[in-house]
């Protein structure tokens, strides 16, 4: 009865090798994010769709994209990965306005050999 | 800009003992305030948020505007309250995203 379902668990990449991570929702919210934890650190949003309209935060580097293909999947591209990109990725929804929720996932980790 | 506060890293109790997690914000107008946990191997959730006005798992939290405030208390705490515990921030002119603060970790000694 999972709600937000993250794929992978744990990913293992190479320098620079292209990397995808995999978000579904079964609750059908409007909104969902992405999130970047590194240890000991606050989980950092990344960007967010509300619906189909992407939202990036200004210091999101252009290494990281996101696609939004329907309500219930949004993947997270990171283009080039570097060594600092290793960190836990969050993937959260919610339904959208005043007052609502964010349910996460479990999470993916990043490793970058 | 907004901003939260949790000053500390690890707070370490007894069992049964009170429990106060800080958290101040920074923010101009009236946001919206949240604690979410994280238990070991398990996903971040929601605790409470302020709007609520509820208490959870024993646990409270009073917004308090002219401090700044949004401090998480329970009078006895117990062992499996041990987890990590953000405190989160929701502007109005920032539309859904969240602002997280760094986190505090409680464990609950027996």
């Amino acid at each position: 009865d999972a709600m937000v379902i993250q794929n992978p668990r744990y990913q293992v990449t190479q320098f620079g090798k292209p990397v995808t991570l995999s978000c579904s929702q079964t609750l059908n919210h409007n909104v969902m994010y992405w999130y970047q934890q590194k240890s000991s650190q606050a989980p950092k949003l990344l960007f967010h769709y509300y619906d189909k309209d992407f939202n990036n935060e200004a210091d999101t580097p252009d290494n990281f994209q996101s696609r939004r293909p329907n309500t219930s999947f949004c993947f997270l591209d990171i283009r080039s990965p570097g060594l600092g990109d290793a960190a836990m990725y969050l993937c959260a929804t919610s339904r959208g306005g005043q007052g609502d929720t964010q349910y996460f996932g479990p999470g993916t980790r990043l490793t970058v050999l | 800009a907004q901003r939260v506060t949790q000053p500390e890293k690890l707070l370490s109790v007894f069992k049964g003992a009170p429990v106060e997690l800080k958290c101040n914000y920074s923010y101009s107008g009236s946001p919206e305030l949240f604690w979410y946990v994280q238990y070991s191997r398990q996903r971040l959730q929601l605790l409470l948020r302020h709007i609520s006005r509820e208490s959870i798992k024993g646990f409270t939290a009073d917004l308090n505007k002219g401090e700044t405030s949004f401090h998480l208390k329970k009078p006895f705490a117990q062992e499996e309250d041990s987890a990590m515990y953000y405190c989160a921030l929701k502007g109005r002119s920032s539309g859904d995203k969240l602002t997280f603060g760094t986190g505090t970790r409680l464990a609950v000694r027996p």
